[in-house]
């Protein structure tokens, strides 16, 4: 069965550190993997998405992911923290097609402090 | 561009009572969903529905969860009776097949909040 696995529930920086969130997958078949941020009291809106076509994925708000197959992993980056990007970061993967049945992770917390 | 519409915000019930959500995708949107986000966790798909049919609903509890999107419109999910357990962000996201004939991106609503006491 497909999952991911979030490693670390709150994750703090300073503002304009680097960001690096993680994330690991399980997948018996070559996954479509996800980014999605919730901002308190809104809906998930995706970040980025990892579908195939590159390893290298860039999003909005400055974040990228790579796919490394060897590693199963999808981690999130972003250069320069800023304080609008403390949200609730979900890493989600599906076997099933773009879009198709996301499993999500627990999510991680990311803090920014000035 | 009107984004999902969910209401109401916040709900507050007792166990064994029965509650429903309502849910109003993005106009055009065929594909709608109902995840259930338990505080500490990822959102968990409930049901999913293409039109006003079911695609998939194995992971809802069918003998308390119930949902239906009878127009192929709007949506309601509904619990009854509610269990202290089911204290959770209801989510509805909603999105529509590309070229390709795949879903492009979902659109989730700000979610309905239950507190079962």
């Amino acid at each position: 069965a497909q999952s991911v696995t979030q490693l670390g529930s709150h994750v703090s920086v300073s503002e304009g550190a680097l960001v690096l969130l993680r994330c690991n997958y399980s997948s018996s078949v070559p996954p479509y993997l996800f980014w999605y941020v919730q901002y308190p009291n809104q809906g998930l809106q995706l970040l980025l998405k990892y579908t195939s076509a590159a390893t290298l994925v860039k999003g909005i708000n400055g974040f990228e992911a790579e796919f490394k197959k060897s590693e199963t992993s999808f981690h999130l980056t972003k250069p320069s923290a800023h304080m609008s990007d403390a949200a609730e970061y979900f890493c989600a993967v599906s076997d099933q097609g773009d879009f198709q049945k996301l499993v999500f992770g627990t999510g991680t917390r990311l803090l920014v402090s000035p | 561009e009107a984004g999902v519409a969910q209401s109401p915000r916040y709900k507050i019930i007792e166990k064994r009572q029965s509650v429903a959500f309502w849910c109003n995708p993005i106009s055009g949107h065929a594909t709608l969903y109902w995840y259930q986000q338990i505080l500490g966790q990822g959102p968990k798909l409930l049901i999913q529905f293409q039109n006003n049919g079911v695609v998939d609903d194995s992971q809802l509890p069918k003998d308390r969860f119930s949902a239906e999107r009878l127009k192929g419109v709007d949506s309601t999910l509904k619990i009854q009776p509610a269990k202290l357990e089911d204290s959770a962000v209801y989510l509805c996201a909603s999105s529509f097949p590309g070229s390709s004939g795949a879903n492009e991106k979902l659109f989730f609503g700000s979610g309905t909040q239950l507190s079962v006491l």
